[in-house]
């Protein structure tokens, strides 16, 4: 099944300690992308890559850091999260220039 | 910037019509939609490309004017199941595949 996975769905932790979000597709995208959704202001990227080895930063970048060593994956790191980081987010992969996104099915983070 | 969406919300009836509107400052190559359910994530519905064509989706359909800059969402003889938030997603001929993503527009559907 063509698919985005990612890991935890939820998560609670403390500020300053250090977390990964794991994204992972099976459907041979070139292009990812992480954003972070919070009530009344819709999805607002993060960071996002073209290719293997190719990252930019989206809208909201700071606090926040990515890699793409392999196609298939595109982790989020969280170096010192802080409370204003929780909110829910989602990784995205799409064929470029060949359709719509799929979405991960989106970790919600609670940072305290 | 981001694309406008209107209206915010609206509340139907089963059975009843909806138009959802999706407005840019920028020139558009494409516009994408989307449906999300609470605490699920977005689903696909359909891309609109630079040419003014309309889709279809089962009773969802779209259509894109480009000399507006806008995009509207027609959803008919709206199903229970049509119920969530539909955003769009705009890309302009500069943006480098990135989408600019509206607020969103939330659709409750009473039996």
């Amino acid at each position: 099944e063509a698919q985005v996975t990612q890991n935890p769905r939820y998560l609670i932790t403390v500020t300053g300690k250090k977390l990964t979000v794991t994204c992972s597709q099976n459907m041979n995208h070139e292009y990812m992308s992480w954003y972070r959704q919070d009530p009344g202001l819709g999805l607002r990227q993060i960071y996002y890559s073209m290719n293997v080895e190719v990252t930019d930063k989206g809208d909201v970048p700071e606090g926040y850091k990515v890699s793409r060593k392999e196609k298939r994956n595109f982790p989020l790191i969280l170096e010192s999260p802080s409370p204003n980081q929780t909110s829910l987010y989602f990784c995205a992969s799409t064929r470029l220039g060949a359709g719509g996104y799929t979405f991960g099915s989106g970790t919600r983070l609670t940072v305290v | 910037q981001q694309p406008v969406q209107s209206p915010q919300a609206v509340i139907l009836r089963e059975g009843e019509d909806a138009v959802i509107n999706c407005s840019s400052s920028k020139a558009l190559y494409s516009v994408h939609w989307y449906r999300q359910k609470h605490g699920e994530a977005p689903v696909f519905l359909m891309i609109l490309l630079k040419g003014g064509e309309q889709k279809g989706h089962d009773k969802i359909s779209a259509s894109f004017n480009e000399k507006k800059q806008q995009s509207s969402l027609y959803l008919t003889a709206s199903q229970l199941s049509y119920s969530g938030t539909y955003f769009c997603g705009t890309e302009t001929s500069d943006s480098n595949y990135q989408l600019i993503w509206g607020a969103g527009t939330k659709l409750i559907i009473k039996p």
